[in-house]
């Protein structure tokens, strides 16, 4: 199946600072999406993204759709501890039978200091 | 708002038992998913559903099955429950019009322990 390489695998920052994480992927996906799972809950969308280029934010969440559409990143600007969380991306297929199918990157720990 | 609702948040079951994780969603969806997350792994589709009665393997299908005999529900069956099946499952579910841009909505997880 396709396959999703979110990176990095895990972060620890101090509160204030800024996050960036990526996503990359063998296979051209029409939507990517970035959730936010809290631990013991199940992942909530923050961003999504629907056009090669685009860049749409989220308060302090800004996330682009890669040119080439194989990748996408989202930034966190001046973190605070709320923000602690496993980030995910995913690639969302909407043509044939895909069914709107998503492919989950691994995931991004993060952990913010006060 | 959207709701998914799996039905036992914490489950522990014995090597062969059969076990039914349930899973409803209250918008009229079409499409639901079953995945399966463990550490390291992220999110892997087992199955899914795109109407009543139709179901499709996602990317790990072995050792389960689904049912989906109302709009609704979305079961997802162990039939021999083994213990390297110890996880979170997780339910979703999305409008599908064919285009670009369904959201996909999730529940809040059963963890099972398979001892």
């Amino acid at each position: 199946g396709q396959q999703l390489n979110q990176s990095p695998q895990s972060m620890f920052i101090q509160e204030g600072e800024d996050v960036s994480m990526n996503c990359t992927s063998s296979s051209i996906f029409n939507t990517w999406l970035w959730y936010k799972q809290d631990p013991g809950e199940g992942p909530v969308l923050l961003i999504a993204l629907y056009k090669a280029g685009e860049l749409t934010s989220n308060g302090r969440l800004t996330a682009q759709f890669g040119i080439t559409r194989k990748d996408s990143f989202l930034n966190i600007s001046a973190s605070i501890p709320s923000d602690v969380g496993i980030y995910f991306c995913a690639g969302q297929s909407t043509g044939g039978t895909s069914y709107g199918k998503l492919t989950f990157g691994q995931g991004t720990i993060l952990t913010v200091h006060p | 708002d959207v709701k998914v609702t799996q039905s036992s948040r914490y489950l522990v079951k014995r090597t062969g038992e059969k076990v039914f994780l349930e899973c409803v969603q209250d918008m009229d969806h079409e499409n639901m998913f079953w995945y399966r997350q463990d550490p390291g792994l992220g999110l892997r589709l087992i199955y899914f559903s795109y109407d009543v009665k139709m179901k499709e393997k996602g990317d790990i299908p072995e050792g389960y099955s689904v049912s989906r005999e109302k709009k609704e529900r979305f079961s997802l069956i162990l039939e021999s429950a083994s213990t390297n099946q110890t996880s979170m499952y997780l339910c979703a579910s999305s409008l599908w019009t064919g285009s670009s841009g369904n959201t996909i909505y999730f529940g809040e997880g059963s963890w099972l322990t398979v001892v």
